[in-house]
């Protein structure tokens, strides 16, 4: 079975500095997704970004990229210019890729990490 | 369509009642998921459905659980026999079935149960 594992209970850091947040995870497969998903206090969750297993590049949306190790199953996010908006719980979530069948698309979740923004 | 709704968004019963929790997804998706968060914790997936029909139910989905997807459009989550460990916020996401490696989740508010 898949596991998701992100060893940062939380996180903090200045406004309009960087910041990563960690994640790995263990599978047999060799093609899956990995997404990180921001949820803000009392407000629902959102998809930050995602990355392809067969992509090497690593995926980029605006201030957020990941640094994407297949080898190592290592999955993290960086924050860039951080702002106050980004204080939220960040999760770290896997799902095997539909190619295989066998599963049905659910999200396996990391723990989360909290994040918090200092002004 | 201005995305996934759920309802109530909080629910406090007592132990032993029954409860029921709707999840009405974005228009066009046919796939509609229920996850279970507890304090602390990441989103545990429960069960699935693709259109009407439910096609994969968690271990964690006990017999007191059941769910409905009448017409591949919105959902219902029951809980009977509600216990203190059903406390717990639940969530409902929903999306494409991805067909060309597509198939992100939306997910909904959510609803706090609270069982004294």
């Amino acid at each position: 079975a898949q596991t998701v594992t992100q060893s940062q209970p939380e996180m903090s850091v200045q406004e309009a500095e960087t910041v990563t947040l960690s994640c790995t995870y263990d599978t047999s497969e060799s093609d899956y997704y990995l997404f990180w998903y921001k949820q803000p206090p009392s407000r629902q969750m959102i998809l930050v970004i995602r990355q392809e297993a067969y992509k090497q590049q690593n995926a980029t949306e605006n201030r957020f990229s990941v640094n994407f190790q297949k080898a190592a199953k290592s999955f993290s996010l960086k924050i860039s210019d951080s702002q106050l908006g980004d204080a939220a719980m960040y999760f770290c979530a896997y799902r095997s890729s539909m190619n295989y069948g066998g599963s049905q698309g659910n999200l396996i979740f990391g723990k989360g990490t909290k994040l918090s923004v200092k002004p | 369509d201005t995305g996934v709704s759920q309802d109530p968004r909080h629910k406090i019963t007592k132990r032993g009642q029954n409860v029921t929790f709707r999840c009405d997804p974005i228009s066009e998706h046919n796939r509609l998921y229920w996850y279970r968060q507890t304090l602390g914790q990441g989103p545990e997936f429960l069960t699935y459905f693709q259109n009407e029909a439910q096609l994969e139910k968690s271990r964690l989905l006990s017999d007191r659980f059941s769910a409905e997807r009448p017409k591949g459009s919105f959902s219902t989550l029951e809980i009977q026999r509600t216990e203190q460990g059903d406390s717990a916020m639940y969530l409902c996401a929903s999306s494409l079935a991805p067909r060309d490696r597509g198939g992100e989740q939306y997910f909904g508010p959510g609803t706090r149960l609270t069982v004294t």
